[in-house]
């Protein structure tokens, strides 16, 4: 079985422009959760998404944007980047709405300058 | 107060030592995770916890429920063993801790 993959792995962007990060889950897997992780800090959670739909969000403002394919890829979008959403943004992959069996990927390191 | 406290927050060590982290919780929870994270950032989860205890290798974890506790153990450190160590508590989202920092000398 295939484990959860990000990309891309780095990547730097100017302030207010707008960024896509992907990431596929594990065969099996149809919940996807994102996370940011400030440096220095533990994942702080953005939002999560089952079978194609959103399934609760982290306290985090409307342009961080998500999608879930029907192959239960997904994307994290946002918009009008600021400096402070340079971090590490994690994706995991589990089973079902509650999630079970978490597995993350490498991580996409975003740096906003 | 966050919802996950791990203690330490930094741990130094030599190699040999035995480790213990500590990880409290204050909300109801279906699962705990421990998971490693090296500087490169990528995320390894080490054990999946709903109670009791587990063991894997030189690595031991074990949770109690009723106290909301978990404890990872490292026996017989290794300086390979120097990554952020993630306690992390699973409902119907993942919440992390902060972490603990492990620095195995040699």
């Amino acid at each position: 079985e295939t484990g959860v993959t990000q990309s891309p792995t780095h990547l730097i962007k100017t302030r207010g422009q707008q960024v896509t990060l992907r990431c596929s889950s594990q065969s099996g897997h149809n919940t996807v959760s994102w996370y940011q992780q400030a440096l220095g800090q533990g994942p702080q959670f953005i939002f999560q998404y089952y079978r194609e739909e959103e399934n609760g969000r982290g306290n985090f403002p409307p342009r961080f944007s998500g999608l879930q394919f029907p192959n239960y890829s997904s994307e994290l979008n946002v918009n009008a980047l600021e400096l402070d959403d340079s971090a590490l943004y994690l994706c995991a992959s589990s089973l079902g709405r509650g999630g079970y069996g978490y597995t993350f990927g490498s991580g996409t390191r975003l740096t906003v300058v | 107060k966050n919802e996950v406290e791990q203690s330490p927050q930094n741990l130094t060590a030599q190699e040999g030592e035995f480790i213990t982290i500590n990880c409290s919780y204050s909300v109801g929870i279906s699962a705990l995770h421990w998971l490693q994270q090296h500087p490169g950032g990528g995320i390894v989860s080490l054990f999946m916890l709903s109670s009791g205890k587990k063991k894997h290798g030189r690595l031991i974890a074990t949770i109690n429920i009723q106290e909301k506790h978990s404890s990872l153990h490292i026996t017989a450190s290794h300086p390979r063993d120097s990554a952020v160590y993630i306690c992390a508590v699973e409902d119907n989202d993942m919440r992390f801790g902060a972490g603990t920092r492990l620095t195995v000398k040699p």
